[in-house]
């Protein structure tokens, strides 16, 4: 079975520190992972994803096999940072899993 | 191409009544996923489509939740009866790979 797990429901950091938003999961296979944000009023969109290995808007996020993690970070927070951050994951199928997100809120 | 369309965006209704969540996905799409969303549980997969039939229902609730994709241009989602348990936001996504495109959500009440 597939599982995502984010062990934090709130995350708040003061503006230009780092984040770590946690994302662990558990698939037998090779799975793709995914970070999905949702902005305030907004729909719910892709950030990044791993086999990209891109930074979008400063984030990054980095596979771990060993650890089964795939944590999202960004070295400065900003004000418009702040949104709901799903990770999710996907085997087959194209069908998605998500974790219960987690908020993240940036203050002054 | 606007996107995923979802309507209505919000829908107020009184336990017992039928409640129909219509979804057009983006043009091209083979995938239609719905999903609902609610704070205690966070983003549900209740149920997807490829190319219009359904292949796993198996986080739609109970039977009094169905799921019709009768092109592939459209989609809807029905609650009959509906209750109050079933206020959350339902989203519709659609995908042409493993990238999903999702909608702006219903948001539904049941008093």
């Amino acid at each position: 079975a597939q599982r995502v797990t984010q062990p934090e429901k709130l995350l708040s950091v003061f503006k230009g520190a780092p984040v770590e938003l946690k994302c662990n999961y558990s698939y037998s296979g090779s799975p793709e992972l995914f970070w999905y944000v949702q902005y305030s009023r907004q729909r719910l969109q892709l950030l990044l994803r791993h086999i990209s290995r891109e930074s979008i808007k400063g984030f990054t996020a980095d596979l771990n096999k060993g650890e089964t993690s795939f944590h999202l970070k960004k070295p400065f927070a900003q004000e418009e940072d702040s949104a709901m951050y799903y990770c999710a994951l996907t085997g087959t199928a194209s069908k998605l899993t998500f974790g219960t997100g987690t908020r993240l809120q940036v203050t002054l | 191409d606007a996107g995923v369309i979802q309507s209505p965006r919000h829908e107020v209704t009184e336990m017992g009544q039928e409640v129909t969540l219509r979804c057009k996905p983006i043009s091209g799409h083979d995938y239609l996923f719905w999903y609902r969303q609610t704070m205690m549980r966070g983003l549900e997969l209740l149920i997807y489509f490829n190319n219009n039939v359904p292949i796993d229902d198996s986080g739609m609730p109970e039977d009094r939740f169905s799921a019709k994709m009768p092109n592939a241009s459209f989609s809807t989602l029905k609650i009959q009866p509906s209750e109050p348990r079933d206020s959350a936001v339902y989203f519709c996504a659609s995908s042409p790979n493993n990238e999903q495109f999702f909608g702006p959500g219903t948001r539904l009440t049941v008093l």
